[in-house]
């Protein structure tokens, strides 16, 4: 069964702290993402990774940076963490390329909260 | 700039009716298509997903999607919801640099 695993389900921080959010994938996916989830607004592409020690930004990059040191490893970091974070952040995996085989897999999601 | 749009926000229907979802990209290349659905509580699971050959693509739970080039359309349909359908719908996008768009969701409640 494949299996992406964040590290924490509820996370309070506060205002200033840095913030580690872990995600691991067991499916040896190239791709790997990072989003958050704000009523309204669907799912927005904060990062992602096509490759180990590779990044990308994505539509709302500011006030966050990733790490990718292991293949199955997807780190997002909030460098000073401010209340306009407080959301759910969501972290996939995907294959590399096109085809039928490049759907998404999700974690269960980080519900943050900073105060 | 590559993006995906969901045009309705709220859909509220009762048990038996039909349901059409809408959702556009706007991506000149070859693109692959997906339909999310989450509900309450849970994860996003993957309903159906388009990438080539015929465009109407069949997913899980009786849901389908048709896929209209022309139209740079995707939209999802089921002839007869249920309650248990009560979720949120996202379409998303696989473009040319692997990057994965989502619109910005449709949430539907079916009312018994």
């Amino acid at each position: 069964d494949v299996k992406v695993t964040q590290s924490s389900r509820y996370l309070v921080k506060r205002t200033g702290e840095k913030v580690f959010l872990e995600c691991v994938q067991d499916m040896d996916h190239e791709n790997m993402f990072w989003y958050r989830q704000d009523p309204g607004l669907g799912l927005r592409l904060i990062y992602f990774s096509y490759d180990v020690k590779m990044k990308e930004k994505g539509d709302i990059p500011e006030g966050y940076s990733v790490s990718r040191e292991k293949k199955e490893r997807f780190s997002l970091i909030l460098e000073s963490a401010s209340t306009n974070q407080t959301s759910m952040y969501l972290c996939a995996s995907s294959l590399f390329g096109k085809g039928g085989n490049t759907e998404a897999f999700f974690g269960q999601g980080t519900r943050l909260t900073v105060v | 700039a590559q993006s995906v749009s969901q045009h309705n926000h709220h859909v509220i229907l009762s048990e038996a009716a039909s349901l059409e979802l809408g959702c556009n990209y706007s991506y000149g290349g070859t693109v692959n298509l997906f339909w999310y659905v989450q509900y309450p509580g849970q994860h996003l699971q993957l309903l159906l997903k388009y990438f080539s050959g015929d465009p109407l693509v069949k997913g899980i739970k009786g849901f389908e999607a048709e896929f209209i080039k022309s139209k740079f359309s995707f939209n999802l349909r089921k002839p007869s919801v249920q309650w248990s359908d009560t979720a949120e719908y996202f379409c998303a996008a696989i473009t040319g640099a692997n990057n994965l768009f989502f619109g910005t969701g449709t949430r539907l409640t079916v009312i018994p």
